[in-house]
């Protein structure tokens, strides 16, 4: 089982360059996250996608866009990339509903703008 | 939103049990007590659950106090593995978002051969 797959695993960016990180689940999940972690820092959410159809903001999403592309995927797109998005992003994705069950994490797609 | 508050950093030797505190004082009756652990360069991976009851699964024990204003994670033979930052966090559910993990600062434990 693949579980949450985020490519790409490492990216180096220029100020003002936009990218797209891309997230796959194969859960049929229909909760979708992202979360951002600054070194030495707890996971911060970007912006998240209760249901397919559905997106909106978390704690810190200026900067950011996202599209849930289907069931499967939820992207998120840097328009113009600034110093400060330098972090490590992590997509997650759950059920709707069941508070007793686990979160999945991908692995993680290390950022840096120079 | 409910939040947690955990000790910054705790250490252990191998082979020793670790209990990890977590309070949870506005916590709700509607909350579940969830712990995940993020290990160095991974993303984070669920550990346990609970809502009132003790839990317990092959990979750790879950304490609930009976106000359930407090929780403890409990690893009953540290391993070097176990090096981690782990993260308690109450799961709660709304109508607009879902279920939703809202993440602290977790508490680091370091392991000592």
């Amino acid at each position: 089982n693949a579980g949450v797959t985020q490519t790409p695993k490492f990216q180096v960016l220029k100020t003002g360059q936009s990218m797209t990180l891309q997230c796959a689940q194969d859960m049929n999940h229909n909760s979708m996250y992202w979360y951002r972690q600054d070194p030495g820092m707890g996971l911060r959410l970007i912006y998240y996608s209760a249901s397919e159809g559905t997106t909106d903001k978390g704690e810190v999403p200026n900067g950011y866009n996202v599209s849930r592309l289907n069931k499967r995927e939820f992207s998120l797109r840097l328009e113009s990339a600034a110093p400060s998005q330098t972090s490590v992003y992590f997509c997650a994705s759950s059920t709707y509903r069941g508070l007793g069950t686990e979160a999945f994490f991908g692995q993680g797609t290390r950022l840096t703008v120079v | 939103d409910a939040k947690t508050t955990q000790p910054n950093s705790m250490e252990s030797n191998e082979e020793e049990p670790v209990h990890l505190p977590c309070n949870h004082s506005t916590i709700s009756g509607t909350d579940y007590i969830h712990w995940y652990r993020q290990l160095p360069s991974q993303g984070p991976e669920y550990v346990i659950h609970g809502l009132t009851s003790n839990v317990n699964n092959r990979m750790a024990s879950l304490a609930i106090a009976e106000d359930r204003k407090s929780s403890t994670l409990i690893l009953h033979r540290a391993t070097l593995r176990d090096a981690a930052v782990y993260y308690c966090i109450l799961r709660v559910f709304s109508n607009n978002a879902g279920n939703m993990l809202t993440f602290g600062g977790g508490t680091r434990l370091m392991v000592k051969p």
